[in-house]
């Protein structure tokens, strides 16, 4: 595609499911990140993986939280036993490698815990 | 630990007037400084961006002020606009862990007509 694809767009849960959310990066792109943007704040660094290294995993806030990327292309981010504090828009983006490093966003998936 | 710290959170200016917002960092492996225009509901996007090594980057009506030694970038955006009104993001690329993305926490701009 010609950008970075988010699936669902919206997704409403009950408390205490799992939910899985997709990005499907620009091909080519190495570098994915995801961060997630609660209502009317800034976006909050989860993980980045970058081509073959080990992922940053520093930004995941606890452990029901992981993610992965399969082949260097299409990440999921799972979040488990869901809580109401993780509702919220869940932002991918991907970049290439090197000195253009413009990283390009999707349009987010809306998590809403109830 | 916040690495950029953005200011200020909301900001209203009049059709025509200068906006300015400024975002400050403390990692010296930082390499690279976008900034990021987001409009509600969608993604952010690239607005323009600067690298350490330039003091200033000017597209258009919008310029990047870059002062290395204080370790400070601010966005200026000269005659805003109504269309201008969205959040802005300034970000840091730390090259010392192969080009993460770090944000900061974003300003929110209404610009008035």
């Amino acid at each position: 595609g010609a950008g970075v694809s988010q699936s669902p767009s919206n997704k409403v849960t009950e408390k205490g499911k799992d939910v899985e959310l997709r990005c499907d990066p620009i091909s080519g792109h190495t570098a994915l990140y995801w961060y997630r943007q609660r209502l009317g704040q800034g976006l909050e660094f989860l993980i980045y993986f970058q081509g073959n290294s080990a992922p940053d995993k520093s930004g995941l806030p606890s452990d029901r939280f992981s993610a992965e990327r399969t082949g260097g292309s299409v990440s999921t981010l799972t979040i488990q036993r869901t809580q109401q504090e993780d509702s919220a828009v869940y932002l991918c983006a991907s970049s290439r490698q090197g000195l253009n490093t413009e990283a390009f966003f999707g349009q987010g998936t809306r998590l809403t815990v109830v | 630990q916040q690495q950029v710290k953005q200011s200020p959170q909301s900001l209203i200016v009049q059709k025509g007037g200068i906006s300015i917002i400024n975002c400050a960092y403390e990692n010296t492996a930082f390499d690279y400084f976008p900034w990021y225009q987001q409009f509600p509901g969608k993604g952010p996007a690239l607005l323009i961006a600067i690298r350490p090594d330039v003091s200033e980057k000017k597209e258009g009506r919008f310029t990047i002020s870059f002062n290395k030694s204080a370790k400070q970038f601010s966005l200026h955006i000269m005659d805003s606009q109504p269309g201008d009104s969205a959040t802005y993001f300034c970000a840091a690329r730390d090259g010392g862990s192969q080009g993460n993305l770090i944000f900061g926490k974003g300003t929110k701009l209404s610009v008035k007509p």
